[in-house]
């Protein structure tokens, strides 16, 4: 079975310019998620998604950030502007409807590494 | 508010020593769930282990070992004679329960594991 796929794996821009990241779930996995990862941190959660609608966004910065599920399968989750601090690793994962007795698993993608000069 | 605490940022240890990763949580929730995450240099979390909070039960898998203590709020992890390849972060991560539904994951800071050999 595949895994969460995510695309680019890294990318370089300029301050002020726009950015998009891809994430591809894993197949059947109706929840998907994006982190936000700083250097020597534990990833953050940006957004949620429950097939298409968006139920937990409260960490995403609204200003600059979006994200969108179209189909309930893949996502975008886009930067306009892109600043300096903006430089992290932003991961994508994925998981099914969990039960009582074990929760839902979460399985993350490679991420993308982005750097703002 | 959830939180999760690993007191040790980094750790260095020589191939086949023991090592024990700690994790100390904090919750007002009566179900919640524990994970275990690795993130290799590659970048990717690779998924080790769920526990659920009902379920005290310690576990062992091949070197990997788990200690769960709901009393002093502590899910620690072992690695029996350690081996270089596991040399990575480790990541320790708490959500609650949400029938039907996915959950954001609460991780601690991580632990830099450095097996020598």
């Amino acid at each position: 079975e595949a895994g969460v796929v995510q695309s680019p794996r890294y990318k370089i821009i300029e301050k002020k310019q726009p950015v998009a990241f891809w994430c591809n779930p894993i197949s059947g996995h109706n929840t998907l998620y994006w982190y936000l990862q700083n250097l020597g941190q534990g990833p953050e959660l940006l957004i949620r998604y429950e097939n298409e609608e968006a139920v937990d966004d409260s960490q995403l910065p609204k200003d600059r950030f979006s994200a969108e599920r179209l189909k309930g399968v893949d996502s975008t989750l886009k930067i306009q502007p892109a600043e300096l601090g903006d430089s992290a690793v932003y991961l994508c994962a994925s998981s099914t409807p969990g039960d009582y007795q074990f929760g839902d698993t979460q399985y993350f993608g490679p991420g993308t590494r982005l750097t703002v000069l | 508010a959830q939180k999760v605490t690993q007191a040790q940022t980094e750790i260095s240890v020589v191939e086949k020593e023991d090592v024990t990763l700690d994790c100390v949580y904090e919750t007002r929730d009566t179900t919640y769930y524990l994970f275990w995450y690795k993130q290799p240099p590659s970048g990717e979390l690779v998924f080790l282990i769920r526990r659920n909070s009902f379920d005290e039960q310690n576990e062992i898998s091949g070197r990997y070992s788990w200690n769960f203590q709901k009393s002093t709020s502590s899910f620690n992890f072992t690695i029996t004679a350690s081996q270089v390849v596991d040399s990575a972060v480790y990541f320790c991560a708490l959500s609650d329960f949400d029938n039907n539904a996915g959950n954001m994951l609460t991780f601690g800071g991580g632990t830099r594991l450095m097996v020598k050999p």
